[in-house]
């Protein structure tokens, strides 16, 4: 079945500067990779996503690349500000049909003003 | 107001007993899912159900049983042979891409 690794586990950066997170997975037939924002007690949410025959997808200030090659993608936010301070997720399809997902083990993420 | 409800938000049982956590959507969707969430261990997929009466193991289904018998309901049971219980439990459904997350169930075993 998929894995997916995910690193950093944590990463600290100051206010303005940009963020990257990388996640590998194992299954070359994966087709859809989302990535999760958790906030401090409060739920998982969709911030972006990128399916695999495009190589890059950018909404706003965030942007989600991906190999297919190397089968990792990667999470960029760039001009990182205080409210980013999160938890973030990668996930990558558990079945075939890519309705069900397994996630990596997630990247806290400290912005300091 | 759309959306996936968990209740209760704490649980407390004692070591042996079966509990069942609650997970209801209102959003029409098809597919469901359960997770559970450790420290630094990410979300770990229990178990999935894509239709009414159809449901999946996911990777770490061993102590756990779910029903899918209506659309909006997807019951957890989480029983005496799950080793180690006490954890944060999501629950989630979708439609297409995108997962709505219900707020959690915090269960504790003692």
């Amino acid at each position: 079945g998929e894995n997916v690794e995910q690193h950093p586990s944590t990463l600290s950066v100051q206010e303005g500067d940009s963020a990257v997170i990388k996640c590998t997975y194992s299954d070359s037939a994966s087709n859809y990779f989302p990535w999760y924002k958790q906030e401090l007690g409060k739920r998982p949410q969709l911030i972006i996503d990128i399916r695999s025959n495009v190589g890059e997808k950018k909404d706003q200030r965030i942007a989600v690349t991906l190999n297919k090659t190397a089968k990792h993608f990667s999470l960029h936010i760039t001009e990182t500000q205080p409210e980013d301070s999160a938890v973030y997720f990668c996930a990558a399809p558990f079945n075939q049909a890519g309705t069900a997902l397994i996630f990596g083990k997630g990247t806290t993420l400290s912005v300091s003003s | 107001d759309g959306g996936i409800t968990q209740s209760p938000k704490y649980l407390f049982r004692k070591e042996g007993q079966n509990v069942t956590l609650s997970c209801e959507q209102n959003l029409n969707h098809d597919a469901m899912y359960w997770y559970r969430q450790d420290p630094g261990q990410g979300l770990r997929l229990i178990y999935y159900s894509q239709i009414v009466n159809d449901f999946q193991k996911g990777d770490i289904a061993e102590g756990y049983s779910v029903s899918r018998e209506k659309k909006e309901s997807f019951p957890l049971t989480v029983t005496s042979a799950q080793k180690n219980p006490t954890a944060f439990y999501l629950c989630a459904s979708s439609f297409g891409d995108g997962y709505t997350f219900g707020s959690g169930t915090r269960l504790t075993v003692v």
